[in-house]
C-alpha cells in the first residue's frame, strides 16, 4: 500500500464550481500535510499546508485535515481554467531532514 | 526572492554514460532533497542532505550518488545511465526547523537517456 493515496482523476469541473480533492495517508505519525500544484513539465508549487485537525483557508483554497481518519482534502472554490493542473498531496513525518512523501496526484480539469 | 537553482535545465546522454546534476538551494537553507519524476508519475524521493551530511535516503539506485558541499549546493551523480533513468529530476530546499512550511522546488533538470 502506497503511503499517500489519491484518486488520479481526471476530475472535471465547470468554471466557477467547487473542486474537491482527497488524499489518505497510512503513517499515523505524520505531522505535516501539504498540497502542491504541478503544471505539466513544471516543478511542484506549494499552495497549502496544514498541521492541525480542522480547516485552513487561504483565498479560494481550503485544506481540511482529519488525523483520526488519516484524511486530508483540498477544496478549490470558484474554479478557474488556470487551476487545471495536477494536485499532489504530500506528507511529512517531521523528523529532521526527512523527505516529503507524495501521492500520485489528481489531475483537475476546469472547463470554461 | 531567490529560488532553488538547478542546472542544466535539459540534458541528453547515451546509455552507460554519466551525468551530473547541480542544485543551488535558497540562501540560508541548510537541507537539500532530490526527487525523480518519471512521465505521469509522482515525485519519488531519492536522497537528502542536512549540513552536508546525508539525512534521509529513498529509492536511489546504487549507480547514483550525491553530496552536499560546504556552500550548501548539492550534486547528483548518475553513472551507467539506463533508458529508465529518463525523467525530471527536482531539487528542493528547506531550512531545518521550518520543514513544516514545505519545501521549495527548483525548476528541474530533464534528463533524456538515448
Amino acid at each position: 500500500q502506497k503511503e499517500v493515496e489519491q484518486n488520479s482523476g481526471p476530475l472535471s469541473v465547470p468554471e466557477g464550481a467547487i473542486a474537491s480533492l482527497n488524499c489518505t495517508y497510512s503513517d499515523r505519525g505524520s505531522q505535516s500535510f501539504f498540497w502542491y500544484r504541478q503544471y505539466s513539465g513544471k516543478s511542484p508549487e506549494l499552495i497549502m499546508s496544514i498541521y492541525s485537525n480542522g480547516d485552513k483557508e487561504d483565498g479560494r483554497f481550503t485544506a481540511q485535515l482529519n488525523k483520526a481518519s488519516q484524511y486530508v482534502s483540498l477544496l478549490i472554490r470558484d474554479s478557474q481554467p488556470s487551476d487545471s493542473a495536477t494536485y499532489l498531496c504530500a506528507v511529512n513525518r517531521d523528523q529532521a531532514g526527512t523527505a516529503l512523501i507524495f501521492g500520485k496526484g489528481t489531475t483537475l480539469s476546469v472547463s470554461s | 526572492a531567490a529560488g532553488v537553482i538547478q542546472s542544466p535545465r535539459h540534458l541528453i546522454k547515451e546509455k552507460r554514460e554519466t551525468a551530473t546534476l547541480k542544485c543551488y538551494p535558497i540562501p540560508r537553507h541548510d537541507t537539500v532533497y532530490w526527487y525523480q519524476q518519471g512521465p505521469g508519475q509522482d515525485p519519488q524521493f531519492l536522497i537528502s542532505f542536512y549540513e552536508k551530511m546525508q539525512s534521509d535516503k529513498g529509492s536511489i539506485p546504487d549507480r547514483f550518488s550525491a553530496q552536499q558541499f560546504s556552500d550548501y549546493h548539492s550534486e547528483l551523480n548518475m553513472s551507467s545511465l539506463e533508458l529508465g533513468d529518463s525523467a525530471l529530476y527536482f531539487c528542493a530546499s528547506s531550512l531545518l526547523g521550518q520543514d513544516n512550511y514545505g519545501y521549495t522546488f527548483g525548476s528541474g533538470t530533464r534528463l533524456t537517456v538515448v
